[in-house]
């Protein structure tokens, strides 16, 4: 039973151009999310989150938005970079209770390739 | 400030053995949590130790076991190892507050089961 799910396995994208990485969640116990980026041969490294109280949250390049009643978040970077090249995984908590405790569900992982 | 360190970075053990890995936390971290990366699974959540106590705990068979010392390091092992336990396994850091935020990983240990 996957609760975070991103569709697309592979995003490819010129340099200049935006980005647009999807997810789908169904536990609507859910109400923080983050991104997660992740180059070969190392840990992920956080991106951008966002609350379930927020529609939209960014930084800098980065912009995560939220639609609750959809169940679904994306991920925009604009203007894409080649260095942005990497696996991108979305991510969701529960902190509701305090019952969370560093319990991350994450989807599968969205493979981004932005090409010069 | 130093990151999350892991070790060891690579090992190989065959089936039956047992394997432990080690996490150092970021200074000041004192809530520990460990993932299994497999390509099938996805990264998945073992547990979480916080304060020498385990707090929370993912869909792992008992032969996943893990603790926590007192200066927050921690350590995860797992025991009879089957060719499924194959896997990078990510140490994650935070503060450590009950509520989940971000959370900081090592570059992981990469585990081969022959």
């Amino acid at each position: 039973d996957q609760q975070v799910k991103q569709n697309s396995p592979s995003l490819s994208v010129q340099e200049g151009r935006i980005s647009i990485l999807n997810c789908d969640y169904t536990n609507s116990m859910f109400d923080y999310f983050l991104w997660y980026k992740k180059y070969p041969a190392e840990g992920p490294t956080f991106l951008i989150s966002i609350s379930s109280i927020k529609d939209k949250n960014e930084d800098g390049r980065f912009t995560v938005f939220l639609n609750k009643s959809a169940k679904h978040l994306s991920l925009h970077i604009v203007p894409s970079q080649p260095g942005d090249s990497a696996v991108y995984f979305c991510a969701a908590s529960s902190g509701s209770g305090g019952t969370s405790y560093g319990k991350l569900t994450f989807g599968q992982g969205t493979i981004l390739t932005v090409h010069p | 400030k130093a990151g999350v360190t892991q070790t060891p970075r690579y090992l190989i053990k065959t089936r039956g053995q047992q394997v432990t890995l080690s996490c150092s936390p970021i200074s000041g971290h004192r809530s520990v949590s460990w993932y299994q990366q497999t390509p099938g699974q996805g990264l998945q959540f073992l547990f979480e130790y916080f304060s020498e106590t385990q707090r929370n705990k993912g869909n792992f068979p008992g032969r996943f076991s893990g603790r926590q010392f007192s200066n927050s390091r921690s350590e995860m092992n797992v025991s009879t190892l089957e060719l499924g336990d194959s896997a990078l396994y990510l140490c994650a850091s935070s503060l450590g507050g009950s509520y989940t935020g971000e959370l900081f990983f090592g570059e992981g240990s990469r585990l081969t089961v022959l």
